[in-house]
């Protein structure tokens, strides 16, 4: 398997739930990203790791726990979430020589979350 | 504070009407401008990168220009698989995050 791939695809949870997304990159990148997309809303930057350390938070409420074990694999453990965190979560990945740029990034197809 | 507004917010073409996207940025330092397509369900598919005003990169139908306020997405006799969200991005000196736009979503119907 080639590119991005993130999992579960959907989820819906109750706002006392405890769940996790999954990201696997296929691609080699020593970088990855988790994005937030709401409707109507810009792209948003949460959390970027470069080789493993996390060298970003983007001011993300603590109930948002990010998890990155290797270069190739990113979590995201979700806890006691609000309605308002309903939203496409995005994990991204790039090469960088220099550390993350930001730049040139290859995105998952995301995961649709709902919170009940 | 950085700022990426992206005009208009729809648009429907008719199969080979060509058109342009308007991405207008404020920000203390530009790094670089990027152009991302996101499909209904899919994440964002990167498709350029300009760094300087009067930079300007083509793809197949698509080309993007670069000016100090504004970049421009030029699309030539576009088809119905061009239809999807475009997005504007802002990378500066001023933070690490890329600044993205809302996006245009096009349609071009045959």
């Amino acid at each position: 398997e080639t590119g991005v791939t993130q999992t579960p695809r959907h989820l819906v949870m109750g706002m006392t739930n405890k769940k996790s997304l999954k990201c696997e990159q296929h691609l080699g990148h020593n970088a990855m990203y988790w994005y937030k997309q709401s409707a109507k809303k810009p792209l948003e930057l949460m959390f970027v790791y470069n080789f493993k350390e996390q060298t970003e938070n983007n001011s993300v409420p603590s109930r948002f726990s990010p998890e990155c074990p290797n270069s190739s694999h990113l979590f995201l453990h979700l806890h006691t979430l609000q309605p308002e965190d309903s939203a496409l979560y995005l994990c991204a990945s790039s090469q960088d020589e220099t550390g993350p740029t930001n730049e040139k990034l290859f995105f998952g197809s995301g995961t649709q979350l709902s919170v009940l | 504070e950085d700022q990426v507004t992206q005009s208009p917010e729809a648009l429907r073409l008719q199969e080979g009407e060509s058109s342009s996207l308007n991405c207008s940025y404020t920000v203390s330092g530009l790094r670089g401008l990027f152009w991302y397509r996101q499909d209904p369900g899919k994440g964002p598919e990167f498709l350029f990168t300009l760094y300087s005003a009067g930079e300007e990169k083509e793809k197949e139908r698509l080309k993007a220009t670069l000016t100090k306020k504004e970049s421009f997405l030029h699309i030539t006799a576009p088809k119905p698989e061009d239809s999807a969200t475009y997005l504007c991005a802002v990378s500066s000196n001023s933070g690490y995050a890329l600044n993205f736009g809302k996006g245009t979503s096009l349609l071009v119907t045959p």
